[in-house]
C-alpha cells in the first residue's frame, strides 16, 4: 500500500537554526498538510498547500515557517530562527480529493 | 470557535465492546474521521462518517448525528493491540479538507 514517508526520523537541533523536514506524498494525491504534536497535546494543523501554493494556514504558521514543493514528489517544511517551543512530532498528510488524509510516520524535532 | 471533545482516558476488557464518544461544535462540518494512534507513531486512519447513521469496518464502527454534533467509535472484541488513543478529527467546510482534532481518548485494555 503506497505511503506518505517523512525524513529524518528525529531532527535534534540548536535553538536558532534552520530545519528543513521532508516528506514525500503519495503519488497520486494532490492535497498536501502539515500537523504538529506538542508531546502530550493534539494534533494541529499547520498548513494546507494545493496546486503548489498554499491554500489555508493556522496561526500557528507565522512568517517563521515556510512549505514548498520543490520538484514533483518532495514537500517540505522549514523553520527558520528555531525555539524551544517548536519541539514536536512534525507529521505530513496528503490526501485525494474528498477521500481520508493519510499521515506519514513524523519527524521527532527536538530544540536544544 | 471550533471545539471537538472526547474522554481523556478510558479502559476496558480484552474480548469486550467499547464506545468512545465525540462531540463537536465547528464553524462547518465535512465530515467526521476516527484514527487510530499508538505512542510516538503516526495517526492511521480507521473509519469515517460524511451522512448521519452507521459506518461498519470489521471490528471497528463509526456513527454520526450531524443534528446532535455526535460520533462514536465502537470496538469490538478488543484485542491487547487496541490499547492506543483515538483521535476524533472533523473536516471543515474550508475547500482545503484540513482537520481539527479532538485530544485524543487513550484506551487501556486489560487482560
Amino acid at each position: 500500500e503506497p505511503e506518505v514517508t517523512q525524513t529524518p526520523s528525529h531532527q535534534v537541533t540548536q535553538m536558532g537554526q534552520e530545519v528543513i523536514l521532508r516528506c514525500v506524498p503519495i503519488s497520486n494525491h494532490l492535497y498536501f498538510y502539515w500537523y504538529r504534536q506538542i508531546l502530550g497535546q493534539k494534533v494541529e494543523f499547520l498548513v494546507s498547500f494545493y496546486n503548489n501554493e498554499i491554500s489555508e494556514k493556522s496561526e500557528i504558521f507565522d512568517d517563521q515557517f515556510s512549505v514548498e514543493r520543490p520538484d514533483g514528489s518532495n514537500f517540505t517544511l522549514k523553520i527558520r530562527s528555531t525555539k524551544l517551543e517548536d519541539s514536536a512530532m512534525y507529521f505530513c498528510a496528503s490526501m485525494e480529493g474528498g477521500q481520508p488524509q493519510h499521515f506519514g510516520d513524523g519527524t521527532r524535532l527536538s530544540i536544544l | 470557535g471550533q471545539n471537538i471533545d472526547q474522554p481523556t482516558e478510558m479502559t476496558a476488557t480484552e474480548g469486550a465492546i467499547v464506545q468512545i464518544n465525540c462531540t463537536y461544535q465547528t464553524s462547518g462540518f465535512n465530515g467526521l474521521f476516527w484514527y487510530q494512534q499508538h505512542a510516538g507513531e503516526a495517526p492511521t486512519f480507521l473509519s469515517y462518517n460524511v451522512l448521519d447513521g452507521l459506518e461498519e469496518k470489521g471490528r471497528f464502527s463509526s456513527f454520526l448525528s450531524r443534528s446532535k454534533g455526535y460520533s462514536y467509535l465502537l470496538l469490538k472484541e478488543l484485542q491487547m493491540k487496541d490499547s492506543a488513543s483515538y483521535l476524533c478529527a472533523v473536516r471543515d467546510q474550508s475547500n482545503t479538507g484540513k482537520l481539527i482534532f479532538g485530544q485524543g481518548t487513550t484506551l487501556q485494555v486489560k487482560p
